[in-house]
């Protein structure tokens, strides 16, 4: 079957402009979450979703980052006012409760 | 300081050698203890998982976790060039979410033939 899927692959921002990045998870996974991956760095949590509720934002790195999944299936994480910090691959997963953590193969992310 | 610690590597074996990772970590909270394997440009995937201290074997791969040292360590027995890879350790504990992984920053595995 299908895997979590994210789009785009790649994505190049100039400094000050809104991003919009697309996860498809594994269907019939409640639960999903995001990830941000710095080159040469492990992933580090960004916010869960449990169905449509956001459960926990607390990795979310400003209030310029913002997730939403408003029917429980996709889900977009939006990044207003790229800096270039915020390059990054952007990795989503996904799980059924408390099982495996499913992950896509991310968004780079290059903000110049 | 990051709550879980790793060596980044590289870390070069020649092809049928035993491939030797580990990582520390500082939360005594922390229960459960995975360890990933990601290829270059694609997502990490889970190779084992253990709750607590104690050994678990899967095939080629061996996973040991010592609470008392807050020492984790990954085994691969008769290395391939296909286990060339980049090596996360992550580790949670109860009271966060279930998502709310802790990882390393990776240790890179270089099988040479």
């Amino acid at each position: 079957g299908a895997g979590v899927s994210q789009s785009p692959r790649y994505k190049v921002a100039k400094r000050g402009q809104d991003v919009a990045l697309r996860c498809d998870p594994i269907s019939g996974h409640v639960s999903l979450f995001w990830y941000q991956q710095a080159l040469g760095q492990g992933p580090e949590f960004l916010t869960y979703f449990q169905n449509e509720a956001q459960l926990d934002k607390s990795g979310l790195p400003s209030d310029r980052f913002f997730a939403e999944r408003p029917e429980g299936s996709v889900s977009t994480l939006k990044i207003q006012r790229t800096q270039q910090e915020d390059s990054a691959v952007y990795l989503c997963a996904s799980s059924s409760p408390a099982d495996t953590q499913y992950f896509g193969p991310g968004t780079r992310l290059t903000v110049l | 300081q990051k709550e879980v610690e790793q060596d980044p590597g590289p870390l070069s074996v020649p092809e049928g050698a035993i491939v030797s990772l580990n990582c520390t970590y500082s939360n005594s909270a922390f229960q459960y203890f995975m360890w990933y394997r990601q290829y270059s440009r694609k997502g990490p995937e889970l190779l084992m998982y253990t709750y607590s201290s104690g050994n678990k074997e899967d095939g080629r791969f061996t996973a040991q976790v010592d609470k008392s040292s807050k020492y984790i360590s990954l085994f691969i027995r008769d290395s391939q060039p296909s286990d060339s890879a980049t090596y996360l350790c992550a580790s949670r504990a109860p009271t966060d979410s279930w998502g709310k992984l802790q990882f390393g920053a990776g240790t890179q595995v270089v099988v040479t033939p």
